[in-house]
Parts: C-alpha cells; sequence; structure tokens
C-alpha cells in the first residue's frame, strides 16, 4: 500500500501568514495526489487535484506542488475561514490512502 | 448542484451488519464512481471502497471480505454493508462521487454530509 505522511500534524499560524503544508509518500505516485479542506462537523471538500490544479471555485491563494515523493499544499495568506484540517490523499492504487492530516489553528 | 446523503441505523451491535445508504439528488447516478469513506473520531480516513453505476466494484483489501456494495439507478441510491462489525468500526461514514477511476483520476468533488455509526451492545 502507499503510505502518505503530512507534516507537521499542527500548524499555529495568524491572519495573513503564509503556510505550507507538506505530504510525502512512501513511493512514488506521480503527481497522483489531491489536497482536501476539512472544517468541524462537515465533510472534507476538494481544494486541490492531480497536485496543482485548483478545484472550481477554490480561491487562488491555495496553491499545491510536488512530484514523484514529495508534494506541498500552500496557502500564500491565510483567511479567517481557512482555519481547518487539511488532508492529502494519493489515487495512484487501491487502496486509495490519506494522510493523517495538518490542523491550521490560531496562534 | 449534486447532493449526496447517507441514511441508516446510528447503532450497531458487535457481530451485526452495518447497512447506510446514499442517495444522490439534483443530478444523476450514472456515469460516475460512488465511494464510502470512513473517518475514525481520532481524524483518521479510510477509504472503504466504490461503485461504478454499472454496479463495479473496487474495495479496500482490508475490508474486502466483510464489504458488499450495491446501486439502484431507479432511485438514484447507493448501499454499504459491512458485516461482522466491531467497535474498531464506529466512525464517521460519508458517502462521495468522483468522475472516474483512473489511476491519477480519483478525487472525490462531493460528499455527503457523513453519518456516525456507533458499535456498541
Amino acid at each position: 500500500d502507499v503510505q502518505m505522511t503530512q507534516s507537521p500534524s499542527s500548524l499555529p499560524a495568524s491572519v495573513g501568514d503564509r503556510v505550507t503544508i507538506i505530504c510525502r509518500a512512501n513511493q512514488s505516485i506521480r503527481n497522483y495526489l489531491n489536497w482536501y479542506q476539512q472544517k468541524p462537523g462537515k465533510a472534507p471538500k476538494l481544494l486541490i487535484y492531480a497536485a496543482s490544479s485548483l478545484q472550481n471555485g477554490v480561491p487562488s491563494r491555495f496553491s499545491g506542488g510536488g512530484f514523484g515523493i514529495d508534494f506541498t499544499l500552500t496557502i500564500s495568506s491565510l483567511q479567517p475561514e481557512d482555519f481547518a484540517t487539511y488532508f492529502c490523499q494519493h489515487s495512484y492504487s487501491i487502496p486509495l490512502t490519506f494522510g493523517g492530516g495538518t490542523k491550521v489553528e490560531i496562534k | 448542484q449534486v447532493q449526496l446523503q447517507e441514511s441508516g441505523p446510528g447503532l450497531v451491535k458487535p457481530s451485526e451488519t452495518l447497512s447506510l445508504t446514499c442517495t444522490v439528488s439534483s443530478g444523476s447516478i450514472s456515469d460516475y464512481y460512488w465511494s464510502w469513506i470512513r473517518q475514525f473520531a481520532g481524524k483518521g480516513l479510510e477509504w472503504i471502497g466504490r461503485i461504478h453505476s454499472s454496479g463495479s466494484t473496487n474495495f479496500n483489501p482490508s475490508l474486502k471480505s466483510r464489504v458488499t456494495m450495491s446501486i439502484d439507478t431507479s432511485k438514484n441510491q447507493f448501499s454499504l454493508k459491512l458485516s461482522s462489525v466491531t467497535a474498531a468500526d464506529t466512525a464517521t461514514y460519508f458517502c462521495a462521487r468522483s468522475l472516474s477511476s483512473a489511476a491519477g483520476e480519483v478525487q472525490w468533488d462531493f460528499w455527503g454530509q457523513g453519518a456516525l455509526v456507533t458499535v456498541s451492545s
């Protein structure tokens, strides 16, 4: 199975900060990597697919990058509504698996 | 836009079968792949499996022996059955849609709100 490891697990930040979350696979997954945002009591929301493609309706302050093993999700200027938990997910093979999540919280 | 809604018992006894249904509204169930994903209280997410509108399925190998999925296109519904449940199956269960099953193209763009299922006697 492809294992996904996210870091950090918790990220204290302030409004306006540039934040970067890292996701690492235990083998190359090309660019087969998606990012989701989840708020308490809600379902995950797709932000980025294929490592760097922005889902329709997602603000341009979100961006993704990487290929192979290492991937990043960057929020260029953190907004109040961005405090949430972020998950990566690979789509390379079955089983599809997720990273453990990164909680972006108020510093 | 497409809406998904999970339904089913919120409490299941150990060793029994968990059954959930996802109803798709404001959109067609045809030509898409429909997954079940669960989230544990510690927040970890686990993909359970998927079914296509044609009825073809793929499951997580870790759960394959206990999972059954079905689809009723006339009702715009698909269902999950997980047998021989234990407390470790306690989770929030989500249904979700993807356009493709091809490697690199599986992302879930619409999700249900989630259904908490507790396994307890």
